[in-house]
């Protein structure tokens, strides 16, 4: 059974760059398509950006400036960094994972809430 | 970007109701949809797939339809831990974008 994990600071200063990981076991990183996927307290989902696992990174354009997706294999981690961070940045930030480069999303962590504030 | 309007915002019905929600994409998307089910504090679960395939362990009892620009998903029966937001999501180009979701309550 896959397994994904996000893991990192649950406090960021505004202005500051947000960091997370996501862990994924009980199945390969490779071969598989891998998302970060936010919701901010009380409302929808919102798609981050998706990374390959050669690599291929697809990022929302409204964040496509600030945001960073990247691929550790031999971790079975991908990570995500998204730069000068705002109160409106405050979410659960999840990690989820797709088969094809056309599919929707199967597996989800559990999510991880951030909360940007001074 | 590719707009998804998920009607209504929100329904209250009865455990044994019929239950439809619609999703409809600003341009054609073939069958690329997917709907998930989110109960609070708890991440999206799949419910379908491909607009109509069921997720392998989803009861019978959730089927979806549509093609193009207009999908639904049915409840043909509520039960009780059917009572979450229902969120759909296209995945036929980027950015991937879903709908704004579904609240389903208890009347």
């Amino acid at each position: 059974q896959v397994q994904l994990q996000e893991s990192g600071p649950g406090l960021v200063k505004p202005s500051e760059t947000l960091s997370l990981t996501c862990t994924v076991s009980g199945g390969s990183i490779s071969s598989y398509y891998w998302s970060w996927i936010r919701q901010p307290p009380g409302k929808g989902l919102e798609w981050i950006g998706s990374i390959s696992y050669s690599g291929d990174t697809n990022y929302n354009p409204s964040l496509q400036s600030r945001v960073t997706i990247s691929v550790v294999k031999y971790k079975s981690q991908f990570s995500l960094k998204l730069s000068s961070v705002a109160a409106a940045d405050t979410a659960v930030y999840y990690c989820a994972r797709f088969v094809t480069y056309g599919d929707s999303f199967d597996y989800w962590g559990q999510g991880t809430l951030v909360t940007v504030s001074s | 970007d590719i707009q998804m309007t998920q009607s209504p915002s929100s329904l209250s019905a009865s455990v044994g109701d019929r239950v439809t929600i619609t999703c409809r994409a600003s341009q054609g998307i073939r069958n690329d949809l997917a709907w998930y089910q989110q109960k609070p504090g708890k991440a999206p679960k799949r419910l379908m797939y491909a607009a109509s395939s069921l997720q392998s362990g989803v009861p019978s009892r959730f089927s979806g339809s549509g093609s193009g620009t207009e999908f639904t998903l049915t409840i043909s029966s509520l039960q009780p831990e059917d009572f979450a937001t229902y969120y759909c999501l296209q995945h036929n180009s980027y950015p991937r974008t879903f709908g704004q979701g579904t609240k389903v309550d208890i009347k």
